[in-house]
């Protein structure tokens, strides 16, 4: 069925580094991939996102690349803060017949930022 | 403008109870997805509804769960006979367009807890 493999699962980094966090998907067909962000005890928030006709978006300090042939897609988050400690999620959206949206989210990485 | 409202935000509920959990879309949005969350897991798709019609039920669990959107009110997911692996956070996300391209705001999220 539809997987999302994210890597790593923890990541520690110094103040001012950067972050990669990278995600594989199963699907070819999918075409929609979100980052989401989640704080301890809150709901996961959107922070960045990219479609398939795009291979590279950004905002600020936060990046993503998509690799459609290799099926993957990755975020880089440059100039850490600590403020930046959380949890990140990808997802795919798989087309398939159906189309609904539904998401299919990796398993997460906890980023810790170090003063 | 409020985002997604969720509650009651912690619920607990003994074996063989019955629990309701509540999701109000963001305003002007008419497409509400519910996903749960097990404990240092990422999140797993179950239903996604639009007004008074449930569109895609393939993450629902067969028996003792079902989910509703009403012409007027909130969505409501509900859970029959809890049981223990029940317990875990359970999102609802809306958007504001149909399928792959509608992008999906998160609630803050209802912990269930069965005893």
């Amino acid at each position: 069925g539809e997987n999302v493999e994210q890597h790593p699962s923890t990541l520690s980094v110094q103040e001012g580094d950067s972050a990669v966090i990278k995600c594989t998907y199963s699907d070819s067909a999918s075409n929609y991939f979100p980052w989401y962000k989640q704080e301890l005890g809150k709901g996961p928030q959107l922070i960045i996102d990219i479609r398939s006709n795009v291979g590279e978006k950004k905002d600020q300090r936060i990046a993503v690349t998509l690799n459609k042939t290799a099926k993957h897609f990755s975020l880089h988050i440059t100039e850490t803060q600590p403020e930046d400690s959380a949890v990140y999620f990808c997802a795919a959206s798989p087309f398939g017949s159906s189309n609904t949206g539904k998401l299919i989210f990796g398993q997460g990485t906890t980023l810790q930022v170090k003063p | 403008n409020a985002g997604v409202m969720q509650n009651p935000r912690h619920l607990v509920r003994r074996r063989g109870q019955e629990a309701r959990l509540r999701c109000s879309p963001m305003k002007g949005h008419s497409h509400v997805y519910w996903y749960r969350q097990l404990p240092e897991e990422g999140l797993k798709f179950m239903v996604y509804l639009q007004k008074e019609n449930i569109i895609d039920e393939s993450g629902m669990p067969k028996e003792r769960f079902s989910a509703e959107f009403p012409k007027e009110g909130p969505s409501i997911l509900r859970i029959q006979q809890v049981v223990r692996g029940d317990s875990a956070a359970y999102f609802c996300a809306s958007s504001p367009n149909y399928g792959e391209m509608g992008t999906q705001y998160f609630g803050p999220g209802t912990r269930l807890t069965v005893l």
